[in-house]
């Protein structure tokens, strides 16, 4: 069974600083995903990897993916408010596109 | 890209009824899939809608309690059956476009009593 463990749960930043959240899997997968979600909100789509050593900036957000690892992660330069939200991993289900999603990281970022 | 969009957008329901919520998509997809949020929770694969054919469900999810319909390529319902409290939930449809990036609906916000 593909297991996918985010870490932190709970995240709560300055303003200004920097922080990684981590996320494993367990199996083999062809992709790995990251999705923002505010409250109330569906899903955006943030990121997309598909090889390892794969590096996708946008703006304040990098992620990365280590596919020997079995190791994303998920770096935040400079936070600012408005990054604040819930982030989500998600790992394909055996080649299937069907995903499976860690259990997500609530981002505060305060003044 | 593709929008997504699903109906209702959140309902509340009586213990034994059932609700069937229609996603649309507005460009073709090659797969569709369905997915329960519980509150505070991550996201559960319900099952793969399947175009013209029975649905794939996951472990703990069968077709008597979600039935799951795909007549084309940009439609889907999911309907949730004789609904008790440990349904409410956030139901949400998503599409595979391309190969790799698959985009979500709003999410229907469903209250059972």
């Amino acid at each position: 069974e593909l297991k996918v463990e985010q870490n932190p749960l709970f995240l709560s930043m300055q303003e200004g600083k920097n922080y990684t959240i981590y996320c494993n899997y367990s199996t083999t997968s062809d992709r790995l995903y990251w999705y923002r979600q505010d409250p109330g909100k569906s899903l955006e789509s943030l990121f997309v990897l598909l090889s390892n050593g794969a590096v996708k900036q946008e703006g304040r957000l990098m992620a990365s993916l280590d596919t020997k690892a079995r190791l994303s992660t998920l770096h935040i330069t400079a936070a600012v408010h408005d990054l604040s939200a819930t982030y989500f991993c998600a790992v394909d289900i055996n080649s299937g596109y069907a995903l499976n999603f860690g259990k997500g990281t609530s981002l505060l970022v305060t003044p | 890209s593709a929008v997504i969009s699903q109906k209702p957008s959140r309902d509340i329901c009586q213990r034994g009824t059932s609700l069937t919520i229609q996603c649309q998509v507005d460009s073709q997809v090659t797969m569709m899939f369905w997915y329960r949020q519980q509150p505070g929770q991550s996201l559960t694969l319900i099952a793969t809608a399947n175009q013209g054919s029975e649905a794939t469900y996951e472990s703990g999810f069968v077709i008597d309690k979600f039935p799951i319909s795909r007549p084309n390529l940009t439609f889907s319902t999911l309907t949730v059956s004789n609904m008790s409290p440990e349904d409410s939930s956030i139901y949400l449809c998503s599409g595979l476009a391309g190969r790799n990036t698959q985009y979500f609906g709003p999410g229907t916000r469903l209250t059972v009593l």
